[in-house]
């Protein structure tokens, strides 16, 4: 069964530090999202992409948030500085024609 | 406002009895629903959905009911097993590329 696969699922950064979480969605989806959940709260949405662009984002998607597409299976989700608030579960999803989500099992990022 | 509304934080069955998850919603323009579950540590899952045009659904040990005059959706597991114990999710569909508003959630514990 197709499945978003995600990268690394662990990391470990200090603050200021920039980091990049990776995300390969299943093969045949247009529709890209990023959410994050920290430790103990709900599942928050960042942000959606669709043909190359962003098309919804959340007040928590701040300048220090970008997203890319730079080949065609891979959606990243950069943090130029991360701050300590950021340490979260991120999410990575896709979906295709039909209205579900799929989601990755995440990346765990903490900043120390 | 919009908004998504769990009526129980958690919810505690003996192994083996049915459960029922409920769901609030506010958007009565909203056409679409899907339950999602998390278990400790995984993303989101995907469980079952419905449109506004039904007002049930069954899957595998899994029924969705909607009740459209109250805005309120029920989620039943029949014959809950240990693996289903996780937190349950009726999130928003919000906007026009699906993003999902995610609530708090049900706890469901399931005890042997």
């Amino acid at each position: 069964e197709p499945e978003v696969t995600q990268t690394p699922s662990h990391q470990v950064t200090q603050m200021g530090q920039e980091v990049i979480l990776r995300c390969v969605p299943i093969s045949n989806h247009l529709y890209f999202y990023w959410y994050r959940q920290i430790l103990g709260q709900k599942v928050e949405f960042l942000v959606s992409f669709y043909n190359n662009e962003i098309s919804e984002k959340s007040e928590i998607f701040d300048d220090q948030f970008s997203v890319e597409r730079p080949d065609g299976s891979n959606f990243t989700l950069k943090i130029r500085s991360t701050k300590l608030e950021d340490s979260a579960m991120y999410f990575c999803a896709s979906r295709g024609n039909t209205g579900e989500l799929f989601f990755g099992e995440g990346s765990r990022l903490t900043v120390l | 406002g919009e908004s998504v509304g769990l009526h129980l934080p958690t919810l505690s069955v003996q192994e083996g009895d049915n459960s029922i998850i409920n769901c609030a919603y506010s958007n009565s323009a909203s056409d679409y629903f899907i339950w999602y579950k998390q278990e400790s540590g995984k993303g989101p899952q995907f469980i079952i959905d419905i449109r506004s045009n039904m007002d049930k659904r069954q899957g595998q040990r899994v029924t969705v009911l909607l009740n459209k005059t109250v805005k309120h959706l029920s989620l039943q597991i029949a014959a809950t097993q240990p693996g289903d114990s996780a937190v349950y999710f009726c999130p928003e569909n919000r906007g026009s590329q699906g993003n999902l508003i995610f609530g708090k959630g049900t706890k469901l514990s399931v005890k042997p």
